[in-house]
């Protein structure tokens, strides 16, 4: 089957940089996604990373290492709107895109 | 120029009740799921539609039936509705079949009472 795993909750202040991780195991992995979600919205893709590297789309960048099965979203000069919930997401061999259970991050003045 | 638009936003409903919910997409999109999140925010996907073809039914109760008349369009109707349905239900479009890049509608947050 498809498993991700990501932190529960992380805690930042205003301008730092915060580093949300996520291992996944899938079977015929195709790509790794991240989405935000704030409180009572709809997730909002955020990045997509099929090949190894670091892809960056202004403060938020995206990692994968597919030999390590793992990826991070890094997020960088922090503001307040950046408190959501981040999910990543993989595709595999089902044909269907499987979230994690989401990462809390909450941003402090 | 709303992309994903689903309706109703809110739902509140008694057991045993008959609810519709639908969607729509303009984006040109082949392919519309729909997805179900719990009070903890676990997302999961429910159905898939490509092209108006069911593809992925994951174990969901018959309860739950999806119609898509043409390809903009993904509805979902649940019969007989139960307290352990309440969550909030997701319409989310892609150009192809589990990309990973989707888009999502607003959300309709369903309570059983």
């Amino acid at each position: 089957g498809q498993s991700l795993e990501q932190p529960s909750e992380v805690t930042a202040v205003e301008g730092a940089i915060v580093q949300i991780n996520c291992t996944y195991q899938t079977s015929g992995f195709y790509g790794l996604s991240w989405y935000q979600q704030h409180d009572g919205g709809a997730p909002t893709f955020l990045s997509y990373n099929a090949l190894d590297g670091l892809e960056e789309t202004g403060r938020f960048s995206s990692f994968l290492s597919r030999s390590d099965s793992y990826g991070y979203l890094l997020l960088q000069e922090l503001q307040m709107k950046d408190s959501a919930s981040y999910f990543c997401a993989c595709g595999g061999a089902t044909n269907k895109l499987i979230f994690g259970t989401g990462t809390l991050l909450a941003v402090q003045p | 120029d709303t992309a994903v638009s689903q309706t109703p936003k809110y739902l509140v409903t008694q057991m045993g009740n008959d609810k519709s919910i639908k969607c729509e997409q303009n984006l040109g999109h082949d392919t519309m799921y729909w997805y179900k999140q719990d009070s903890k925010k676990f997302l999961k996907i429910m159905f898939s539609y490509n092209n108006k073809e069911l593809i992925i039914n994951e174990t969901v109760p018959n309860r739950f039936s999806p119609k898509s008349p043409d390809k903009a369009h993904l509805n979902l109707h649940i019969n007989s509705l139960e307290l352990g349905d309440s969550a909030v239900y997701f319409c989310a479009s892609s150009h192809r079949q589990g990309a990973g890049e989707q888009y999502f509608g607003p959300g309709t947050r369903l309570t059983v009472t």
